[in-house]
């Protein structure tokens, strides 16, 4: 267990809907990482909040949004889903400063049908 | 366009015998880069780091080399075992105080016993 929970683990949705995935990050981690990874793909960043803020910003669709709460928690929408959009999504949290990376949660997989 | 590339998807060693994956980077700001391992229905788990200010660093059976004029670092994991199989990130970042990491698409490691 690395710490970092991700909810749900899979996802079955169809075309058009909304859904949320969760994580909560490692005790007393501030930064949470959003990635997606593709079949076959590499992890790509999607969006990254410090401390309840945005602090940076990847290949984050416009129909993805994300937020981070007061108790860390962070929450990643997705909606109008396209059959494009199924992937694996992660979650990952670090301490600033923290020379080792990040950890990472087991992942969300969204299936879109 | 691929800042961090991994062009060997697949590599298979015979146990007890060296691995060696490579990666390649196109931004020459880049200052930090890790390894990652992944096994199926888990998410990375960090393994080793290299600051641009050295072009070695060894963790057991693991040594990271990194060479900064060819923009080119490897990963070698000698002996091999059968658990090594996993694919493996490569990712690379400006500083390492909580900035987002661009990963490569991953090469997946096979060791045969």
């Amino acid at each position: 267990d690395s710490g970092v929970t991700q909810t749900p683990k899979h996802l079955i949705t169809a075309t058009g809907q909304r859904v949320t995935l969760r994580c909560s990050p490692r005790s007393g981690d501030l930064s949470v990482y959003w990635y997606q990874q593709s079949l076959d793909q590499g992890l790509q960043f999607l969006i990254q909040y410090y401390n309840g803020e945005e602090r940076a910003k990847g290949n984050i669709l416009e129909r993805f949004s994300a937020q981070q709460f007061p108790d860390l928690h962070s929450e990643l929408n997705l909606s109008s889903l396209e059959l494009g959009d199924s992937a694996l999504y992660f979650c990952a949290s670090s301490v600033r400063g923290d020379n080792y990376g990040y950890t990472f949660g087991s992942g969300t997989r969204l299936t879109v049908v | 366009d691929q800042q961090v590339k991994q062009n060997s998807p697949s590599l298979s060693v015979q146990e007890g015998r060296i691995s060696i994956l490579n990666c390649d980077y196109t931004n020459s700001m880049f200052d930090y880069f890790l390894w990652y391992k992944k096994y199926p229905a888990e998410g990375p788990t960090f393994l080793i780091s290299i600051s641009s200010i050295k072009d070695k660093n060894e963790d057991g059976r693991f040594t990271v080399f990194l060479n900064k004029s060819a923009k080119h670092l490897s990963l070698h994991i000698v002996p091999s075992q059968p658990g090594d199989s996993a694919v493996y990130f490569c990712a690379a970042s400006l500083g390492n105080y909580g900035q987002n990491f661009v990963f490569g698409p991953g090469t997946r490691l096979s060791v045969l016993p």
